[in-house]
């Protein structure tokens, strides 16, 4: 069965306190892997795509990673505004977008 | 563009009435998604139309829940009768493809007591 499993839950991190945010998955056959943001109150903001093992997207302060079995969402020194949920999502040979449960991010000032 | 477009935002509403939700996706998107998600499951697929046609809606819970998509620019989903454990946040997304990065509306808050 398609899965996909995010890791952690939550995480606090002060100010400029860098980490990274995990993505396992079990497709059969991915065609992509997406990362969004969801702030409280509003609907999932997409932020990358990635299709094959190795590639690598930035967008000021995140970066995705791609392997054969998860991604990675670095988050360099991080501000209070990129407090957020982050949710990870797979599309498989079934064209089925599969959600994480996300993980909910806390930038301390 | 203005985005996907959700209404109601809110809506609270009492067992066994009729509940209607609606979207307007973006312009050009081929694909549609509705979603519902709670703390408790996350986001969960209901159903998936490509081209005004509803290809995927196995995710939908039960009979009581239905969807449409009449044309390119409008979708309803709709429950009858409403239970209290459809409470939750209910998304409309578009996309390019149904395998391309979403866009989702702002959602509609569902209260049924």
């Amino acid at each position: 069965e398609d899965q996909v499993t995010q890791s952690p839950e939550a995480l606090r991190l002060q100010e400029g306190e860098s980490s990274s945010l995990n993505c396992s998955y079990t497709v059969s056959g991915l065609r992509g892997l997406f990362w969004y943001r969801q702030d409280p109150g509003k609907g999932p903001e997409f932020l990358f795509t990635l299709y094959s093992a190795g590639e690598e997207k930035e967008k000021e302060r995140l970066k995705a990673t791609l392997t054969k079995k998860e991604s990675f969402l670095h988050i360099t020194a991080p501000k209070p505004e990129d407090s957020a949920t982050y949710l990870c999502a797979v599309t498989s040979g079934t064209y089925k977008y599969i959600f994480g449960t996300g993980t909910r991010l806390k930038v301390l000032a | 563009d203005a985005g996907v477009i959700q209404s109601p935002r809110h809506e609270v509403t009492e067992m066994g009435q009729e509940v209607t939700l609606r979207c307007k996706p973006i312009s050009g998107h081929n694909s549609l998604f509705w979603y519902r998600q709670t703390m408790m499951r996350g986001l969960e697929l209901l159903i998936y139309f490509n081209n005004n046609v509803p290809i995927d809606d196995s995710g939908m819970p039960e009979d009581r829940f239905s969807a449409k998509m009449p044309n390119a620019s409008f979708s309803t989903l709709k429950i009858q009768p409403s239970e209290p454990r459809d409470s939750a946040v209910y998304f409309c997304a578009s996309s390019w493809s149904g395998d391309s990065e979403q866009y989702f509306g702002p959602g509609t808050r569902l209260t049924v007591t």
